[in-house]
């Protein structure tokens, strides 16, 4: 069965203490893996995409790595700003040439001043 | 402009009630979505419409009915709702509707009395 499993739940640091999420998948017929951010009360924000084991994408503080079964999204020095869920999404092709998108439930980081 | 517009905000109805509503992305974006979303979960994909054609319905009750009157213009009409459909409705459009990411409006946060 499909499965995206995203950890920790929930991750509070301290402003400045670098560290990782994780998200890991059991997903057949890979299109992409796509990291978002979603503030309380609004949508989800685009962070990046990754198509292939290997790619990296980075983007201010945040770097996203992919590797044939999981996905990384390291924050480096992260700021209280950066407090918010993140959410990994795979997308596989399905029958009829559909894409669907298969989410985890997300990391809730929260960073202290 | 990158913007997803959906109005209202916030949204309070009856079990009885008739309500719309609203989507608008003015980025020439084919590909438009509903998604529902409940307090810490993954959005939920609704149906998508592609260059406005509904292409896919994920099995939502007939109490929502979607709408796509132009290329920039999304509604979700609402009839005899439950309060387990209280949520956060989401917009969110893409370029064609294949392998890219999407652009969420910052959702209707309804609640059914």
């Amino acid at each position: 069965e499909d499965q995206v499993t995203q950890s920790p739940e929930a991750l509070r640091l301290q402003e400045g203490e670098s560290s990782s999420l994780n998200c890991s998948y059991t997903v057949s017929g890979l299109r992409g893996l796509f990291w978002y951010r979603q503030d309380p009360g609004k949508g989800p924000e685009f962070l990046f995409t990754l198509y292939s084991a290997g790619e990296e994408k980075e983007k201010e503080r945040l770097k996203a790595t992919l590797t044939k079964k999981e996905s990384f999204l390291h924050i480096t020095a992260p700021k209280p700003e950066d407090s918010a869920t993140y959410l990994c999404a795979v997308q596989r092709l399905n029958a009829g040439n559909n894409r669907k998108l298969i989410w985890g439930l997300g990391t809730s980081l929260a960073v202290n001043p | 402009d990158t913007e997803v517009t959906q109005t209202p905000k916030h949204l309070v109805m009856g079990m009885t009630n008739k309500k719309s509503l609203k989507c608008e992305q003015h980025m020439g974006h084919r590909a438009m979505y509903w998604y529902k979303q409940k307090a810490k979960k993954p959005p939920e994909l609704m149906f998508v419409y592609s260059y406005e054609k509904l292409s896919i319905n994920e099995s939502v009750p007939s109490r929502f009915s979607p709408e796509c009157p132009n290329s920039s213009l999304l509604n979700l009409h609402l009839h005899a709702l439950q309060p387990e459909d209280s949520a956060l409705y989401l917009c969110a459009s893409s370029p064609t509707g294949s392998n890219e990411k999407l652009f969420f409006g910052s959702g209707t946060q309804l609640s059914v009395l």
